[in-house]
């Protein structure tokens, strides 16, 4: 079967780095994304990753190694705003969107 | 502003009842998709349509259906809703399912849906 992991709930504290973790397990691999939904509302695209490495966009990092079937999502200069979910989806064989249950991370001050 | 709009925003159902979920979009994507969101579940998806005039079943297909009659409208419909059809309901679209950047979604703000 295919599968996704994410940590249900994570803390951190305004200022500080955290960093979301995402493992995935799935028939073939044509990409991977991350989203940002805060509560009550849609998700929104944060990143792409479709090659090993770092991509760097602003505050936000997504990481992926395709041979660990491993990718994360680092914030930095964390925010109140940034209290939210954040889903990780990957692109099987069949470019089909596998999702994860998503993080829940909640910014204390 | 280009997106998508859903309505209803919510509705409560009485089970048994019909009910369709409107979804138009504004910015020509070829690929469109409806998924329910519950608390603890990844999105999962129930239908899609690739471009205009076809469609496709999800991973939960049951007791929904949709019609795909051009390219801006994506309309679901519960045939006869159950108790287990309570859920939020994002419609979505992609340029295409072509793999790369184009398979980036773009959501409408969900329907709130409660089946009594």
């Amino acid at each position: 079967g295919q599968n996704i992991d994410q940590p249900t709930e994570m803390t951190a504290t305004e200022g500080a780095i955290v960093q979301i973790n995402c493992t995935y397990q799935t028939s073939g691999f044509n990409g991977l994304f991350w989203y940002q939904q805060h509560a009550g509302e849609a998700p929104t695209f944060l990143s792409y990753n479709v090659l090993d490495g770092l991509e760097e966009k602003g505050r936000f990092s997504s990481f992926l190694s395709r041979s660990k079937g491993y990718s994360y999502l680092l914030l930095k200069e964390l925010q109140m705003k940034d209290s939210a979910s954040y889903l990780c989806a990957v692109i099987d064989s069949n470019y089909q969107l596998i999702w994860g249950a998503g993080t829940k991370l909640i910014i204390k001050p | 502003i280009a997106g998508i709009t859903q309505a209803p925003t919510s509705q409560i159902l009485a089970a048994g009842r019909r009910m369709t979920l409107r979804c138009t979009q504004d910015m020509r994507h070829n690929a469109m998709y409806w998924y329910r969101q519950d608390l603890g579940l990844g999105l999962r998806l129930i239908h899609y349509s690739n471009t205009a005039g076809t469609t496709g079943k999800g991973e939960v297909p049951g007791g929904y259906s949709v019609s795909r009659a051009n390219t801006d409208d994506f309309p679901l419909t519960l045939a006869s809703a159950v108790p287990s059809q309570t859920s939020v309901y994002f419609c979505a679209s992609s340029v295409d399912t072509s793999g790369s950047g184009a398979n980036v979604l773009t959501f409408g703000a969900g329907s709130r849906l409660t089946v009594l």
